[in-house]
C-alpha cells in the first residue's frame, strides 16, 4: 500500500521568504505526482502535475520537482504572500486507474 | 460545466438513516473518483469510475458503502444505515483518464460535508 508523507505537518513563514514542503512516497512505481491546495472549508486546487517521466514542473512562483528513485517530491514557492496560506497536499497516482493516494498535507501560515 | 459540482453541500442525518451525496463532473471527463476526508485524517480513496464501469471499489470502508454512475456522467454515493464514523467530507474528482500529460489532472468539487448525528 502506498504511503505518502510530508514534513513539516505546520509551518510559519514571513512574507517574502521561499517556502519548501517535502513529501516522501514508499512506492516508487507511480504514474504521477500532484500537489494541491486546499483553503478551509474549501475543496482541493491542484497546482502542478508531474508525469512519472519527468523530473520537474513550473508555474508561475511554484516549481515542484520529482525523484521518484527516492520516493520524493518538493515544491517550491517562491517569495511567498499572505495569500499563499493553506494546506498544501501531496497525492501520488497509481498506474493503471491514477487513483490517488494523499499525504496529510503542510500547513503553511505566511505572516504579513 | 464549468467545475465539478457536488450536492448537497451539507448533510445532517440522524444515525441509521441513508444518504445520497451527488456528484456531477466536468463535461467529458470519462474518470470519476470518490474520496473522503475525516476530520484529522488525509483524504482516502473510495471509489474509481470510468465511465459507467467501477473497476476499483477497493477503497468503499463497508457494504453499507454504494455508488453508481449514469450515462458516463453523474454519479451518486450511497451510505445506508449510517454511523457516525462515517461523519467527513466527501469530495468527488474527475478528469481525462489516459489523456496523457497535464489532462490527467484530476479537478475536485467542493465536498458534501456530512455530519451523522
Amino acid at each position: 500500500k502506498q504511503e505518502v508523507t510530508q514534513i513539516p505537518a505546520a509551518l510559519s513563514v514571513p512574507e517574502g521568504e521561499n517556502l519548501v514542503l517535502n513529501c516522501s512516497f514508499t512506492d516508487s512505481a507511480i504514474y504521477n505526482l500532484q500537489w494541491f491546495r486546499q483553503d478551509p472549508g474549501k475543496g482541493l486546487t491542484s497546482l502542478l502535475l508531474i508525469q512519472s517521466s519527468q523530473r520537474e514542473q513550473t508555474s508561475g512562483r511554484l516549481n515542484a520537482s520529482l525523484d521518484k528513485s527516492s520516493g520524493r517530491s518538493t515544491l517550491y514557492i517562491a517569495a511567498s504572500q499572505p495569500g499563499d496560506s493553506a494546506t498544501y497536499l501531496c497525492a501520488v497516482g497509481a498506474w493503471g486507474n491514477n487513483r490517488l493516494a494523499f499525504g496529510k498535507g503542510n500547513q503553511v501560515v505566511v505572516i504579513p | 460545466g464549468a467545475g465539478v459540482s457536488q450536492s448537497p453541500s451539507n448533510k445532517v442525518t440522524e444515525k441509521g438513516k441513508d444518504v445520497e451525496l451527488r456528484c456531477d463532473p466536468i463535461s467529458g471527463h470519462t474518470a470519476l473518483y470518490w474520496y473522503r476526508q475525516s476530520l484529522g485524517q488525509g483524504l482516502e480513496f473510495l471509489i474509481y469510475f470510468q465511465g459507467n464501469s467501477a473497476p476499483d471499489k477497493s477503497g468503499l470502508p463497508s457494504d453499507r458503502f454504494s455508488a453508481e454512475r449514469t450515462g458516463g456522467s453523474v454519479s451518486t454515493l450511497t451510505i445506508q444505515r449510517t454511523q457516525q464514523e462515517d461523519s467527513a467530507v466527501y469530495l468527488c474528482a474527475s478528469s481525462s483518464q489516459f489523456a496523457g500529460g497535464r489532462q490527467e489532472t484530476q479537478y475536485f468539487g467542493p465536498g458534501t460535508r456530512l455530519l451523522v448525528l
